[in-house]
């Protein structure tokens, strides 16, 4: 059953804790996704990846990091930099970095920092 | 870079009425247009699609979007809601040849049976 995850599905942290969002596509996508989902505010692109070992920042990477070590596999770091790390996180992949492609979205992690 | 707004965040109607939502994109270049929708406890998913240059599916689940170049708009419809239909709609813009997708807000949607 091909799909994307994403663990846990609600993960809690103390503030000034960094913490990691596991996101795993069996698609055999090539590009992967990070967006935060905020109320009212819809998706914004934190970082995204055409390719293993290629990442870029999206309209808000500050106090994020990513790796893509694997194909299937674009974890993603919120760091304590991070001013307002309370959020829905949603990972996403597509076949390929054409612009025309559709991207597949993950079941999302509610992250609250306490 | 491009800019997406919905209009009417969240609209209320009754089933068998017609629904519209607005989306409008700030970008003068070729774009492919994207509706997403994500139902109650579902992920998000594509709803339709539309490619200025070669225009492709559009009409899923009795919905169709109507995209007016010259308003720069890309706005959805269905002319019978379902209460199923209740979900939030987001619709999404990308350059062609570029696949960063900027998203609108979002438009929370109830259909009451």
């Amino acid at each position: 059953d091909g799909g994307i995850t994403q663990s846990p599905k609600y993960l809690f942290r103390k503030e000034g804790q960094n913490v990691t969002l596991s996101c795993e596509q069996n698609l055999n996508h090539d590009a992967m996704y990070w967006y935060r989902q905020d109320p009212g505010q819809g998706l914004r692109l934190i970082y995204y990846s055409q390719i293993v070992n290629d990442f870029q920042k999206g309209d808000i990477a500050e106090g994020y990091s990513v790796s893509r070590e694997k194909k299937e596999s674009f974890p993603l770091t919120v760091t304590s930099a991070q001013k307002n790390p309370t959020a829905f996180y949603l990972c996403a992949s597509s076949r390929d970095s054409s612009s025309t492609d559709t991207q597949y979205f993950g079941p999302g992690t509610r992250l609250t920092v306490l | 870079a491009q800019s997406v707004s919905q209009h009417n965040h969240h609209v209320i109607l009754s089933e068998a009425a017609s629904l519209e939502l607005g989306c409008n994109y700030s970008y003068g270049g070729t774009v492919n247009l994207f509706w997403y929708v994500q139902y109650p406890g579902q992920h998000l998913q594509l709803l339709l699609k539309y490619f200025s240059v070669d225009p492709l599916d559009k009409g899923i689940k009795g919905f169709e979007a109507e995209f007016i170049k010259s308003k720069f708009s890309f706005n959805l419809r269905k002319p019978s809601v379902q209460w199923s239909d209740t979900a939030e709609y987001f619709c999404a813009v990308n350059a062609q040849g570029n696949n960063r997708l900027a998203f609108g807000k979002g438009n929370q949607v109830v259909v009451i049976p």
